[in-house]
């Protein structure tokens, strides 16, 4: 178990261009999710895959952002046309897929800055 | 908005004190969790109570919940400077496990 791991760890960009992040789950979970977190805040849910199907978008989910689970393992969060207000941490975690009252394991997530 | 509050923002204690923080959510829940997070890193899973359970314990650690007041503390017993860090709650209040989390407890230990 290497846990999750997130790349990069911090992305520094122009508003206006695309990002692109990447979570690599741990291998037996099923679920992915990401979160939002800015600073002083706790974690605000933004999407989750089960397998590949992503299952639920939450409104914070404009249509600049888009995630994909192509074969149900890594899954990218991409951002387009980037805004200041995208500046945030972008926390991954998964879990196993055995019902509810599973526990969520976090990466350490991509610290993204639009200059 | 966010599912839920903790109480206090920041709390700072001596080593070997304890520590307690609250947090009220909103809506029924199928299970609560609270996470640690220390600075600039992710979440680390700390204990779940279901909805039908009232008190866990996890070594220095107890969570109590009450469904009827929609709240749930965290004791942390005989606290080390190592358990700096910021506590949140986490409510799962559709089975899906998708949480909602809290503001946070800021804990500072001083040693």
């Amino acid at each position: 178990d290497t846990g999750v791991s997130q790349n990069p760890r911090h992305k520094i960009t122009k508003r206006g261009q695309n990002v692109t992040f990447r979570c690599d789950p741990i291998s037996e979970h099923n679920r992915l999710y990401w979160y939002r977190q800015t600073l002083g805040q706790g974690p605000e849910f933004l999407t989750y895959f089960q397998n590949e199907a992503q299952l639920e978008k939450s409104r914070l989910l404009s249509d600049r952002f888009s995630a994909e689970r192509p074969k149900g393992s890594f899954s990218t969060l991409e951002i387009q046309r980037t805004e200041q207000g995208d500046s945030a941490m972008y926390l991954c975690a998964s879990s196993l897929d055995t019902g509810s009252n599973q526990p969520q394991h976090f990466g350490d997530g991509t610290r993204l800055s639009i200059l | 908005s966010q599912q839920g509050e903790e109480d206090p923002q920041a709390l700072s204690i001596q080593e070997g004190e304890n520590a307690t923080m609250n947090c009220s959510y909103k809506t029924s829940i199928n299970n609560l969790q609270w996470y640690r997070q220390n600075s600039g890193r992710g979440l680390v899973h700390l204990i779940l109570i279901r909805s039908n359970e009232r008190e866990k314990h996890s070594g220095r650690l107890r969570v109590t919940l009450d469904t009827s007041k929609k709240s749930s503390s965290l004791l942390i017993t005989a606290s080390r400077a190592a358990d700096t860090a910021s506590y949140f709650c986490a409510t799962d209040a559709s089975g899906a496990n998708n949480l909602f989390f809290g503001t946070g407890t800021r804990l500072t230990v001083i040693p």
